[in-house]
């Protein structure tokens, strides 16, 4: 079974507007991270936060990480057309080298 | 240097058949993992090959069965096809440890 669950499972926006989208998992974890996918392609890595971080920034990009929650969350900043994808967190569970993914969470960012 | 690499890009088979996916890394990566994606859902993990040995292992059948070979590229095989493993085949390679680089995938349509 997945990992994590993403929150909400799609989202639309006007571009310009930010986005939030929330991350939940089960069990305790190395590190959290955040993918993006095209149109049912490769994924793309986002952004890593380990655990004994609380907010990492990259570009227009903030990522949260709440471990006694087990939650995070990716803000997207003045969003635009080309961010349209899925977004996907990632867990490493400190019992493995393995990823375990989310259900994902469908962006939609309208110009 | 050249990312990850996955061949072929489709493909369709037949029920019952069997199939052979490959996978090479990102220089300098030992690690190779692949990932099953159903439609509309998260990718799952299948397995992890490292030194050329299958390190861990999701929850798949034994249908499921993989290789790495000295230069660390991988094949991931299938065998028995069911209507149920059409999806998108992920390859991820890394280090060891770290953050993974993704190929585009290959799409399976089972018939």
């Amino acid at each position: 079974s997945q990992q994590g669950e993403e929150d909400p499972q799609a989202l639309s926006i006007q571009e310009g507007e930010n986005a939030t989208m929330n991350c939940s998992y089960k069990t305790s974890i190395n590190n959290l991270q955040w993918y993006r996918q095209n149109s049912g392609r490769g994924l793309v890595h986002l952004i890593l936060i380990r655990s004994n971080e609380r907010e990492k920034h990259s570009g227009r990009l903030r990522v949260t990480l709440d471990t006694s929650k087990k939650s995070s969350s990716l803000l997207i900043t003045a969003s635009r057309a080309a961010d349209t994808a899925s977004y996907f967190c990632a867990t490493e569970p400190n019992t493995g080298n393995q990823f375990y993914f989310g259900t994902g969470t469908s962006l939609t960012v309208i110009p | 240097d050249a990312g990850v690499t996955q061949s072929p890009t489709h493909l369709i088979k037949t029920r019952g058949q069997q199939v052979t996916l490959r996978c090479s890394p990102k220089s300098g990566h030992d690690t190779v993992s692949w990932y099953q994606q159903a439609l509309g859902q998260g990718p799952q993990f299948i397995f992890q090959y490292y030194e050329e040995e299958e390190r861990q292992r999701g929850n798949f059948p034994d249908r499921f069965s993989g290789h790495q070979f000295p230069n660390y590229s991988s094949e991931l095989n299938v065998n028995a096809l069911l209507l149920g493993d059409s999806a998108l085949y992920l390859c991820a390679s890394s280090l060891v440890t770290g953050r993974y680089t993704f190929g585009s995938g290959t799409r399976l349509t089972v018939v």
